[in-house]
């Protein structure tokens, strides 16, 4: 069973800003199985990438996939205010068929 | 707009039995698979179960393996979970999620709004 984990657990950053994500998997991923989702407090998860670098439909430019293997990224360009939130990495195993989660890293106001 | 409206939540003793109801609506909902995916209070996202686009292929997690049932109705574009000898750490907003084709497909594309299951003696 693949595990991802995910740094840092928190990410305190100012409007304007850059963030990094990191998503690591205890063995070698492939790219079109990682997808990243973004929830808000009370709110259902949300798609943001899939196949590690694909942008869901609507999602906002400022937000990128990049990665490789078993090191992925998230990447939002200038946080806006309603960026601040919880973000989960996911990955699917196709043998046996499995979908499992990162534990998210939370994004919040500095 | 992809719908999903989640149903059948409640507070429930440990041993019981819930079945969660998920009715879908926009999208051909035989053309997908489906899943259901728990969130245990303050705590991260866990896949729980996916089943295939006609009902013939199910898949599980450990944790529920045995216990949970997913099965889906065609006709009335609706998918359930029976939940069967519940346990305190079942306690968890249920989501219902759609997968982007299907049971093989690798993300989820669109959440219901969750319904809440609390096992609490």
């Amino acid at each position: 069973e693949i595990v991802l984990t995910q740094s840092p657990g928190t990410l305190s950053l100012s409007p304007g800003e850059r963030a990094t994500l990191s998503c690591r998997a205890s063995q070698s991923v492939s790219s079109s199985y990682l997808a990243w989702y973004q929830q808000k407090p009370g709110q259902a998860p949300r798609l943001l990438i899939y196949g590690a670098s694909s942008r869901a439909t609507g999602i906002p430019d400022r937000f990128s996939g990049s990665g490789s293997g078993t090191d992925f990224t998230l990447t939002i360009s200038r946080l806006e205010p309603e960026d601040f939130a919880v973000y989960y990495c996911q990955q699917f195993g196709s043998s046996p068929r499995a979908w499992t989660f990162g534990q998210g890293t939370k994004v919040e106001i500095k | 707009e992809v719908q999903l409206l989640e149903s059948g939540g409640n507070l429930l003793q440990p041993g019981g039995s819930l079945r969660l109801s998920c009715t879908a609506s926009e999208f051909t909902f035989t053309s997908y698979g489906m899943s259901w995916v728990r969130q245990a209070p303050g705590k991260g996202l866990e896949w729980v179960s996916t089943i295939n686009t006609i009902g013939a292929a199910t898949y599980y997690a450990d944790s529920v393996k045995g216990r949970f049932t997913i099965s889906r109705d065609n006709s009335k574009n609706t998918l359930y979970l029976q939940m069967n000898s519940l346990r305190a750490e079942d306690t968890a907003v249920y989501y219902c999620a759609k997968l982007s084709g299907g049971s093989g497909s690798p993300h989820f594309d669109y959440w219901g709004q969750g319904t809440l299951v609390t096992v609490s003696s």
